[in-house]
């Protein structure tokens, strides 16, 4: 049991290039959510997914799209990097969002991106 | 998040308590979070209050909840450095995703 995991850990773009950030998680959850975490930031929502096919905007969506390609798999693309994106991305998952029921949500262990 | 506020350094002697403070802005926050970081990892829960609660204690954590004041804070007693990390404050927004706080970074000497 795995937990959450994200690929790869470390990633250095240039200015331009796309690529895409892989998530996975074992636990049978219902959703995901996509991070960047920035120093004196905290962590800001990007998008996540309630569900299986759905997904939606988080506080800091733009210069990002995101698949839901299954319940397990949740990735994060970056078509155009640019530098202001050199950031940590973090990927987690939940039981499921539900009105009023605690919502612990499990971490993975981060991606690492510069943009030159 | 903008709307959750920690102080953004503390350091603690080994073996004193450890009290890092938080404030929220949304009094319909369901629950609150302390989350836990240390270097190079993700995110790991430490603890949470649900939101009709005062205090909650588990083991050498204690959470106060002054909901009035929308003040939370995260007392850790005899601090060891494997405390030493970064410590989020999150409250649960009203479509119940979660808004953190920058962080206190907590590093305790010997």
């Amino acid at each position: 049991n795995a937990g959450v995991t994200q690929t790869p850990k470390f990633q250095v773009l240039k200015t331009g290039q796309s690529m895409t950030l892989q998530c996975a998680q074992d636990m049978n959850h219902n959703s995901m959510y996509w991070y960047r975490q920035d120093p004196g930031m905290g962590l800001r929502l990007i998008y996540y997914s309630a569900s299986e096919g759905t997904t939606d905007k988080g506080e800091v969506p733009n210069g990002y799209n995101v698949s839901r390609l299954n319940k397990r798999e949740f990735s994060l693309r970056l078509e155009s990097a640019a530098p202001s994106q050199t950031s940590v991305y973090f990927c987690a998952s939940s039981e499921g969002i539900r009105a009023g029921r605690r919502e612990t949500q499990y971490f993975g262990p981060g991606t690492r991106l510069l943009v030159l | 998040g903008e709307d959750v506020e920690q102080s953004l350094f503390l350091s603690v002697r080994e073996g004193d308590s450890s009290v890092i403070n938080c404030t929220y802005t949304d009094s319909s926050s369901t629950y609150l979070y302390w989350y836990k970081q240390e270097p190079g990892a993700g995110l790991q829960l430490l603890t949470y209050i649900f939101s009709n609660m005062d205090m909650k204690q588990d083991q050498r954590l204690t959470v106060l909840l002054n909901k009035k004041d929308k003040h939370l804070s995260l007392r850790i007693a005899d601090t060891q450095t494997g405390d030493s990390a970064i410590y989020f404050c999150a409250e649960s927004s009203p479509d119940y995703k979660l808004s953190f706080g920058a962080g206190t970074t907590v590093t305790v000497r010997a």
